[in-house]
């Protein structure tokens, strides 16, 4: 089956201009993580959505990062004005439900460079 | 604060040599413990997961990890490496309650030389 997909796969932005990167969650899953892996670094949770509940955004670094997740299956992470410590390669994960129990699938990500 | 310590940022095995693999948590109950694989271009597939029960778990790709409490630790092992076991591999914690996220490692990439 399909599994999670990200688009795009790569994506090259000037500084101060604003980006949209995009998932697709495996069908039927209720679950839906961003993350973001630096250069060096683990990943960094972003954002997580489950079902209709209010995501949890206790992760994003700034108010210039926002997500959204339309009828409860594909979503936008959105990245306005960015900036260079913005690059990055921003990872999708979704699961059948929420909580930790249950295994996240992963996106192949998208590598963001803001030059 | 939930974190997870990865000592080894790059380890180099020939192909046939056993591997371990260093994992290291902070954690402030019981944790889920997870491994993960990223191959390049890829995204992480998960290899194995502890929850409770027995403490030696067993995975895929003839892979296996222990987790010590004592220790906080939760290495992973394979007992003869392949060439195709070159990646990079990732440690996460997650809560067992009210958690929403997984908190990784900064991972350790695996060179196999032959």
């Amino acid at each position: 089956g399909a599994g999670v997909s990200q688009s795009p796969s790569n994506k090259v932005t000037e500084k101060g201009k604003d980006v949209e990167l995009r998932c697709d969650p495996i069908s039927g899953h209720t679950a839906l993580y961003w993350y973001r892996q630096s250069l060096g670094q683990g990943l960094e949770f972003l954002i997580y959505f489950q079902g209709n509940s209010a995501p949890d955004k206790s992760g994003l670094p700034s108010d210039r990062f926002s997500a959204e997740r339309t009828g409860g299956s594909v979503s936008t992470l959105t990245i306005q004005r960015t900036q260079q410590e913005d690059s990055a390669v921003y990872l999708c994960a979704s699961s059948l439900s929420g909580g930790t129990p249950y295994e996240q699938y992963f996106g192949p990500g998208t590598r963001l460079t803001v030059t | 604060a939930q974190s997870v310590t990865q000592p080894d940022i790059h380890i180099t095995v020939s192909e046939g040599a056993s591997l371990e693999l260093r994992c290291n948590y902070s954690y402030g109950a019981t944790p889920y413990l997870f491994w993960y694989v990223q191959s390049p271009g890829q995204g992480l597939q998960l290899l194995l997961k502890y929850f409770s029960g027995d403490t030696l778990v067993q995975g895929i790709k003839g892979f296996e990890a222990e987790f010590k409490r004592s220790q906080s630790s939760f290495n992973l092992r394979k007992p003869s490496v392949h060439w195709s076991d070159a990646a990079e591999y990732f440690c996460a914690v997650g809560g067992q309650t009210g958690a929403n996220n997984l908190f990784f490692g900064t991972g350790t990439r695996l060179t196999v030389i032959p």
